[in-house]
């Protein structure tokens, strides 16, 4: 099925460093979601965006719907070792059954102490 | 609340044994979805429910039967699974309508031996 184009796969990085990761879509979508998943649980929101270019932050997270509507990207300030883990963006296609999400195949964080 | 639950964490079952999989959330979701997740992978969607009926199979083996009993409650009834069938199988919740994020359950990990 369709999936987002998510980059980079993985990082490693070390503790203080920024972090950016994005996703891209041939087609336009009305909803992004980042999520971050720890092993052996389930994916938790971390930011939701709704409108062409919205920034939202949440706390050292920022998120940004880009203005074609085909893109978003997250960035993660001053890491720690916490946010390891593998953060996913999903996202709704304007057209078609936009009651399913699409999916990004991940980005892996690692963060060296 | 603003949790989903899901019983068991985790499961081993032979390929000729029966059981189920819950999951319950109290936050007066009315789509719900059932998820199955392979290792480094992003989630796949196997059905939605919406306001108690079934909206999407997405061609799911008959082996998985879902039942929506409830607003507040989800099962995955489990029959003759495969070895392949062993992965992590999310719960989530979300309101109805496209303009929402969805809350997962920390999943049941299966195993079909």
């Amino acid at each position: 099925g369709q999936q987002l184009n998510q980059s980079p796969q993985s990082m490693f990085i070390q503790e203080g460093e920024d972090v950016s990761m994005n996703c891209t879509s041939s087609s336009i979508f009305n909803t992004w979601l980042w999520y971050k998943q720890d092993p052996g649980e389930g994916p938790v929101l971390l930011i939701a965006l709704y409108k062409a270019g919205e920034l939202t932050s949440n706390g050292r997270l920022t998120a940004q719907f880009g203005i074609t509507r085909k893109d978003s990207f997250l960035n993660i300030s001053a890491s720690i070792p916490s946010d390891v883990g593998i953060y996913f963006c999903a996202g709704r296609p304007n057209a078609g059954n936009n009651r399913k999400l699409i999916w990004g195949l991940g980005t892996s964080l690692a963060v060296n102490p | 609340d603003t949790e989903v639950t899901q019983t068991p964490k985790h499961l081993v079952m032979g390929m000729t044994n029966k059981k189920s999989l819950k999951c319950e959330q109290h936050m007066g979701h009315r789509a719900m979805y059932w998820y199955k997740q392979k290792a480094k992978k992003p989630p796949e969607l196997m059905f939605v429910y919406s306001y108690e009926k079934l909206s999407i199979n997405e061609s799911v083996p008959s082996r998985f039967s879902p039942e929506c009993p409830n607003s507040s409650l989800l099962n995955l009834h489990l029959h003759a699974l495969q070895p392949e069938d062993s992965a992590l199988y999310l719960c989530a919740s979300s309101q109805v309508g496209v303009k929402n994020g969805y809350t997962f359950g920390s999943g049941t990990r299966l195993t079909v031996v």
